[in-house]
């Protein structure tokens, strides 16, 4: 069965400083990964998704078919990068739910 | 619009009481979703609208949720006899088609004592 896997339930860095959030995933067929994102107080929203393979807000992520992985990177830490991350993955096809990992907490101080 | 609305934003009832929760989509999206989010946990898919497509139903927890979709505008989502496990927070999304980014509403949160 699908599955999208968050290891960290909560990361804290210093600003300025690397970060990578983890996500796996299990699925047997070509998937798309994404990543949403909730700010304090926000809705739930995009933040990028594998096949646009672009960086929005320094951010980026990788699908690594290999390793099953869609880590999402940024190398300068912010404090507005504070929120809520969710790996998300779509089966494509003609299957529509997309399925989400439990979400890891940034925490980026000062 | 204004984006996708929810209501009401707040619910509290009591056990075995039913509970009607509303999804107003953007105008034009085709896809709507349901997910159910429980205190300290991820978004559990619950079930999804695909324009005059049959629903797929396949996350809803048991025969007492049940959902509802008038053509490509509002949801209902109804949860009879409420429990308390039945407690968390209620997303509706929805978009352009299957494959478009996905819109979230605020939520509905519900509490059942």
């Amino acid at each position: 069965a699908q599955r999208v896997t968050q290891p960290e339930k909560l990361l804290s860095v210093f600003k300025g400083a690397p970060v990578e959030l983890k996500c796996n995933y299990s699925y047997s067929g070509s998937p798309e990964l994404f990543w949403y994102v909730q700010y304090s107080r926000q809705r739930l929203q995009l933040l990028l998704r594998h096949i646009s393979r672009e960086s929005i807000k320094g951010f980026t992520a990788d699908l690594n078919k290999g390793e099953t992985s869609f880590h999402l990177k940024k190398p300068f830490a912010q404090e507005e990068d504070s929120a809520m991350y969710y790996c998300a993955l779509s089966e494509g096809g003609s299957q529509g739910n997309l399925i989400f990992g439990k979400g890891t907490k940034l925490s980026v101080k000062p | 619009g204004a984006g996708v609305s929810q209501s009401p934003s707040n619910k509290v009832t009591e056990k075995g009481k039913d509970v009607e929760l509303r999804c107003d989509p953007i105008s034009g999206h085709t896809a709507l979703y349901w997910y159910r989010q429980r205190l300290g946990q991820g978004l559990e898919f619950l079930i999804y609208f695909q324009g005059n497509s049959a629903p797929d139903k396949s996350g809803l927890p048991s025969d007492r949720f049940s959902a509802e979709r008038t053509g490509e505008s509002v949801s209902t989502l109804t949860i009879q006899r409420t429990q308390q496990e039945d407690s968390a927070v209620y997303l509706c999304a929805s978009s352009l088609s299957r494959d478009e980014k996905l819109f979230f509403g605020s939520g509905t949160q519900l509490s059942v004592l």
